[in-house]
């Protein structure tokens, strides 16, 4: 079975500073990984997604993400917040070897980045 | 902009009745999934088409059904209505049904049920 812990529900974070949001996994199978954002209002955008190669995985908008079998986990870094990262975001697990295609959420984690 | 079109995008209506979401997949894409997401339970994935074809499902009550028709949209019906139904419902498409498949969301449809 597939399921995914988000660590944290907020993170507030000033502008300018790193954001470290952080998600462990469980899998009974070979992980595919990824990072969605929700921005008020709005539909899911992929950030970022680990299938099997490179374990750090970089992604949109400055961030990235490093995948850890040993930690089973998949923290979602920046380096430096901005305003407009305010948003939800979800750590997603799937079955990579699967042929079928169903997504396992986390609970969200909220992030607020103060001026 | 994904590509994944959804209509309506608001809608409310009243306990016992019945409503129609519809989606269109990105250009190309074969599978089509449909998720809940609730202020209590999250996002769920709720059903899963790959061709015409029911793939996977998921937590989907019975009062809910879906199809995907010959020209990959996609439809889900909820009927029945209750409170408890008032959530936002995605849908997502990927070119193929596998888990390292990326899967693209469309907007969603906020149903408010009263």
């Amino acid at each position: 079975a597939q399921s995914v812990t988000q660590l944290d529900s907020h993170v507030s974070v000033s502008e300018g500073t790193p954001v470290l949001l952080r998600c462990n996994y469980s899998s009974s199978y070979s992980p595919s990984l990824f990072w969605y954002v929700q921005h008020p209002n709005k539909g899911l955008q992929l950030l970022l997604k680990y299938t099997s190669a490179a374990t750090l995985v970089k992604g949109i908008n400055g961030f990235e993400a490093e995948f850890k079998k040993s930690e089973t986990s998949f923290h979602l870094t920046k380096p430096s917040a901005h305003m407009s990262d305010a948003a939800e975001y979800f750590c997603v697990v799937s079955e990579r070897g699967s042929t079928l295609g169903r997504l396992y959420f986390g609970r969200g984690t909220q992030l607020t980045v103060w001026p | 902009d994904s590509g994944v079109t959804q209509t309506p995008k608001h809608l409310i209506t009243a306990t016992g009745q019945r409503v129609t979401l519809r989606c269109s997949p990105r250009s190309g894409d074969l599978s089509v999934y449909w998720y809940q997401q609730s202020l209590d339970q999250g996002l769920q994935f709720l059903i899963q088409y790959y061709n015409g074809e029911e793939r996977a499902k998921g937590n989907i009550l019975e009062r809910f059904s879906a199809q995907q028709f010959p020209d990959l949209h996609s439809e889900l019906n909820l009927s029945s209505l209750e409170l408890g139904d008032s959530a936002l419902y995605f849908c997502a498409s990927s070119a193929f049904p596998t888990g390292q498949e990326t899967q693209y969301f469309g907007p969603g449809t906020r149903l408010l049920v009263l």
